[in-house]
């Protein structure tokens, strides 16, 4: 199984300032025959479903903010919510696609 | 607009089965392969089994850990997917999402607690 390792477990970030948060697979999920990362994020609200950020690494899901933005390859990614609001107050969850098992991040809970 | 709601979920005792629904509208059902992901209480998300649309042979993948006692499938004539589990273990207490999609989870439901107990 990949094992998706994200860092730090949580985070305390100023309004308007930016978080950065990291995430490691345990073996690359960069698919060579169509050079894509099969790699998301996703924001959890408490109460709420998963929402989908960012897919193939660094594409934004349609109404997602660009203050969101994810970058990376390989093993080794990181999303960036830059000029934070308090409505980013949140768990956010790497997952990788690449192969089954799925898996998920441990999240990282950010707050303000 | 795209709506999944879950039902079926409770209280059980360990060793019994639950059968969960995902009742879906607002897009055009059997185009689209569904999954199920749960969170145990104080855990990270976990996905736990996909079925692909009848146009890519309906083909099914489970997580490890619910393989030979969970079941998934779907009913296109009635926009729904469901989760079949037996053989239910106290760790498979958690709230149980269905969700739009096998690789790209672009919508999910608001979840549906499923809790092992005796």
């Amino acid at each position: 199984d990949i094992v998706m390792t994200q860092s730090p477990d949580s985070l305390a970030v100023s309004l308007g300032e930016r978080a950065t948060i990291n995430c490691k697979s345990s073996q690359s999920v960069l698919y060579s025959s169509d050079n894509k990362n099969y790699l998301a994020w996703y924001q959890h609200k408490p109460g709420q479903p998963p929402k989908l950020l960012i897919y193939w690494a660094s594409t934004r899901e349609s109404g997602v903010p660009n203050r969101f933005s994810g970058s990376g390859s390989g093993t080794d990614f990181t999303l960036t919510i830059s000029r934070l609001q308090a409505d980013d107050v949140a768990v956010y969850y790497c997952h990788q696609y690449f192969t089954t098992p799925y898996t998920f991040g441990q999240g990282t809970k950010l707050e303000i | 607009e795209v709506q999944l709601v879950e039902s079926g979920g409770g209280l059980v005792q360990p060793g019994r089965s639950l059968r969960l629904s995902c009742t879906t509208s607002g897009f055009i059902f059997g185009d689209y392969a569904m999954s199920w992901v749960r969170q145990a209480p104080g855990k990270e998300l976990e996905w736990v089994s996909f079925i692909k649309s009848k146009l890519y042979g309906g083909t099914t993948d489970y997580a490890a850990s619910v393989k030979g006692r969970f079941t998934i499938s779907r009913d296109d004539s009635k926009n729904i997917a469901y989760l079949q589990m037996n053989s239910l273990k106290t760790e498979d207490t958690a709230v149980y999402y269905c969700t739009r999609g096998r690789e790209l989870l672009e919508y999910w439901g608001r979840g549906t607690l499923v809790t092992v107990s005796s």
